[in-house]
Order: structure tokens, then C-alpha cells, then sequence
């Protein structure tokens, strides 16, 4: 397997656009997560899923931001509209088994907000 | 809620050297406990995992010690290199979730 894809790489934007991400978790694995790095709060936790369903969305820090699952083998974070703070690494992760917390991660999205 | 501490936020050593990167947390009501690498740039890369029932692991030059009731757990890496440079990060994982700390940075200098 390719591991957790996550795209684009890089995203550069300008303040009020709306910005997708992407994500291809490894195939077989029922769990889905989404973190946000900076460098002042580390890595955060925004959502997880557990198969295409969001269980928990306590650490999405506004309604700008929103997630979805449509499918077992995708998934999107959207942020609109976008603001300078949102600028953060945004990594993907999967995992076969929840409770044993083995998540595999993706390279992440650096997102730029201008 | 969790908080994860690491102790220090950067380390710089001799080729050669040990390395002794440390970790606490808050609720030691945890499944488990991973050591993570992670590169500049690139994403995290799963070195240890530790067992709440487990006291250490071990993997090559690396040895991860887990104290639950103390809420801390110590990573020590054996005959530094170069290659070993970059940023460790601890998470423990209860609740379905993992709480990460801020990194310790480490540069191994040749």
C-alpha cells in the first residue's frame, strides 16, 4: 500500500478563498483523523471518523472549518473562509483499530494563508 | 484533558553521544504511548509504542520506558549519529484519540 495520501503538498492562498484539502487513507483502515501543526499549540486534533461517520469534532476550531467522508477511501477538509491564522501544516491519518491508537500519517499539506 | 510536556524543546549532542529525550503527562488513564520521528517537512514516522501495561520497548538503538503512575515516559537512543537528527514527538493515546507534546528537537552534530 501507498500509504496515507494527502493533497496537495503545498497551498498557497489569499485571505477569504476557500481551501480544500485531500486525503486518501490506506485501504482496510476504518479510522480517519485530521490534525492541524503549528507552531505555537503543536499538533492538534480536529476530527476523527470511524467508518465515513465524524464520532468526534470537538477540536474543529470554527465553523469555517468543515470535513467530510464521502466514501471509505476519501476524505476533504474545507476551510472557507480562509484567514492568516489558519496557515498550519494539516496532516491526515488512518488507522486500522481505534482503541490500539496506530495511525499512520500522511506527509501533510502546508497551507500558506496570504 | 490530556497535556503532554516535553522536556527539553531542544538538544544538541556529539556524534557518539546518548540521547535522553523526556516526556510527562497529565492523566494516567492511557492505553498507550508512541514515540514519533518526524522530518523537516515530512510526516511522522511511528518509532515505539508502549503498552499501558508495558514498562519499555526497545528497537535497535532505541529503548522507550513507560512509568504510568508517574505519568512519564523516557526515550533514550544509543551512540548518536548524524541521521538522527530531527524532531521527536511523544503521544499518548486514550479515549480513541492521541495527545501529542510540543517535540523535542534534536541535532546530532558530526
Amino acid at each position: 500500500d501507498a500509504g496515507v495520501i494527502q493533497s496537495p503538498r503545498h497551498e498557497v492562498t489569499e485571505m477569504g478563498q476557500e481551501v480544500t484539502l485531500r486525503c486518501k487513507p490506506i485501504s482496510g483502515h476504518d479510522y480517519l483523523f485530521w490534525y492541524r501543526q503549528t507552531m505555537m499549540r503543536g499538533l492538534e486534533l480536529l476530527i476523527y471518523f470511524n467508518n465515513n461517520v465524524p464520532i468526534d469534532d470537538s477540536g474543529m476550531p470554527e465553523d469555517r472549518f468543515s470535513a467530510k467522508m464521502p466514501n471509505a477511501s476519501f476524505s476533504t477538509l474545507k476551510i472557507q473562509p480562509s484567514e492568516p491564522r489558519d496557515s498550519a501544516v494539516y496532516f491526515c491519518a488512518s488507522s486500522p483499530v481505534a482503541w490500539e491508537n496506530i495511525q499512520y500519517f500522511g506527509a501533510g499539506t502546508r497551507l500558506s494563508v496570504l | 484533558k490530556q497535556e503532554v510536556t516535553q522536556i527539553p524543546a531542544a538538544l544538541s549532542v556529539p556524534e557518539g553521544e546518548n540521547l535522553v529525550l523526556n516526556c510527562s503527562f497529565t492523566d494516567s488513564a492511557i492505553y498507550n504511548l508512541q514515540w514519533f520521528r518526524q522530518d523537516p517537512g515530512k510526516g511522522l514516522t511511528s518509532l515505539l509504542l508502549i503498552q499501558s501495561s508495558q514498562r519499555e520497548q526497545t528497537s535497535g538503538r532505541l529503548n522507550a520506558s513507560l512509568d504510568k503512575s508517574s505519568g512519564r515516559s523516557t526515550l533514550y537512543i544509543a551512540a548518536s549519529q548524524p541521521g538522527d537528527s530531527a524532531t521527536y514527538l511523544c503521544a499518548v493515546g486514550s479515549d480513541y484519540k492521541l495527545s501529542f507534546g510540543a517535540g523535542t528537537t534534536v541535532t546530532v552534530r558530526a
